[in-house]
């Protein structure tokens, strides 16, 4: 499909293992975002790619996280010996640019990835 | 600190009524964007609009559109004409200047009532 591409769409795993989740953008962009969305919250933002540039690993809430950008297209998200904590949804989007405010291009988002830690 | 509030968790409104979704930001930018999205139960996100700081004109699409009070650094979106297919969660987002993450408010869940 011409939308952004996430797997799997749900995932359960049990603590302390490694989960990895997948997005394949828009073909085009250059700018792709992971987000985390707990259950009945807001967007909570864990890192930013933009082409070729050093990712802004900045709100990855612990050293748990990475995630790589293959090619400058699909991304790995990858969670290393997962928490209950880490149970929720997480959003891959991506746009045709980066930052600046007349960048009037809006996030297109994947349909996520829930995870589920037992 | 939270860039963007949203103080109201959930809302009713009735068919085909209008329904004004409140948004309030925080930033020092002189430039910056605004966004609001919707999130359907089915989880995606949708976008519907946007406002620059920089313009002049509330932002319009279709039966949404952006009530922009800049001195008092809100932006609600109103909702005319409810329909059904309307309930779902609405996120108001910023971009500040030279940013590229957008921040998102905690939204606000709207259920439509025939």
């Amino acid at each position: 499909g011409a939308g952004v591409s996430q797997s799997p769409s749900n995932k359960v795993t049990e603590k302390g293992k490694d989960v990895e989740l997948r997005c394949d953008p828009i073909s085009g962009h250059t700018a792709l975002y992971w987000y985390r969305q707990s259950l009945g919250q807001g967007l909570e933002f864990l890192i930013y790619f933009q082409g070729n540039s050093a990712p802004d690993k900045s709100g990855l809430p612990s050293d748990r996280f990475s995630a790589e950008r293959t090619g400058g297209s699909v991304s790995t998200l990858t969670i290393q010996r997962t928490q209950q904590e880490d149970s929720a949804v997480y959003l891959c989007a991506s746009s045709l640019g980066g930052g600046g405010v007349r960048n009037t291009g809006e996030l297109f988002f994947g349909e996520g990835s829930r995870l589920t830690v037992l | 600190a939270q860039k963007i509030t949203q103080t109201q968790p959930g809302m009713f409104v009735q068919e085909k009524e209008a329904v004004t979704l409140d948004c309030t930001y925080d930033t020092s930018d002189q430039s910056y964007g605004l966004f609001w999205y919707k999130q359907p139960s089915s989880g995606e996100m949708i976008f519907l609009i946007y406002q620059g700081s920089y313009d002049e004109q509330n932002a319009t699409e279709g039966r949404y559109s952006l009530n922009f009070q800049k001195a008092r650094k809100s932006a609600n979106l109103v909702i005319s004409a409810s329909q059904l297919g309307d309930s779902a969660m609405y996120f108001c987002a910023m971009r500040e200047v030279n940013d590229y993450k957008l921040s998102f408010g905690a939204g606000t869940t709207v259920t439509v009532r025939a």
